[in-house]
């Protein structure tokens, strides 16, 4: 079946560590996402990628990195210099960016402080 | 700016007590208007994209409707396995746009 793989599903961070979210979807769509979701706020666009090689700064990038250096892949790396990094974190994708078809998305990893 | 509001925040119906879910938006041209399903712990799973005002799209007990200013979505005799938080999004015309999410609905349906 067809569809977007994030791990892990759970994840804790200690004090100045760097971690990687993965993202994998097999959907062979161009276009991926990462949003942050926080309790009784919407979905925040981090970063996407349009297509492979080429990603662009969300509305809150910064403390977080990006690559996609394959059209399945689009990992997000949470910096220590991203100071509240508690939240769910979503990847989607899409068959195209700016394009009205549905961004579907994967199940979603929550990253706690230790 | 483009804004999406959603309410009421959180429903709570008995079994087979039908009812609708709001979402209300300002933006200076429309793409689309998503409405996606999420299950605690999980991902938003997508359910309907509604293009333009008069538009509407059934699934199951579900039928989303959209207008020039909000969307409803209706729940027909809801059952308890249709609580989740419902999230509309609505995706500007433009260059560059992004989906603009609300803050969801949360419904709880009791047996």
């Amino acid at each position: 079946d067809g569809g977007i793989t994030q791990s892990p599903k759970y994840l804790f961070r200690k004090e100045g560590q760097n971690v990687t979210l993965s993202c994998e979807q097999n959907l062979n769509h161009d276009a991926m996402y990462w949003y942050r979701q926080d309790p009784g706020q919407g979905l925040r666009l981090i970063y996407y990628s349009q297509i492979v090689n080429d990603f662009q700064k969300g509305d809150i990038a910064e403390g977080y990195s990006v690559s996609r250096e394959k059209k399945e892949s689009f990992p997000l790396t949470v910096t220590s210099a991203q100071k509240n990094p508690t939240a769910f974190y979503l990847c989607a994708s899409s068959w195209a960016f700016n394009s009205n078809q549905p961004q579907h998305f994967g199940d979603g990893t929550r990253l706690s402080i230790l | 700016e483009d804004q999406v509001t959603q309410s009421p925040e959180a429903l709570r119906l008995q079994e087979g007590e039908s009812s609708s879910l709001n979402c209300s938006y300002t933006v200076s041209g429309l793409r689309g208007l998503f409405w996606y399903r999420q299950d605690p712990g999980k991902g938003p799973e997508f359910l309907f994209t509604l293009y333009s005002a008069g538009e509407e799209k059934e699934k199951e007990r579900l039928k989303a409707t959209l207008t020039k200013k909000e969307s409803f979505l209706h729940i027909t005799a809801p059952k308890p396995e249709d609580s989740a938080t419902y999230l509309c999004a609505l995706y500007p015309t433009g260059a560059n746009s992004k989906l603009t999410f609300g803050k969801g609905i949360t419904l709880s349906v009791r047996p």
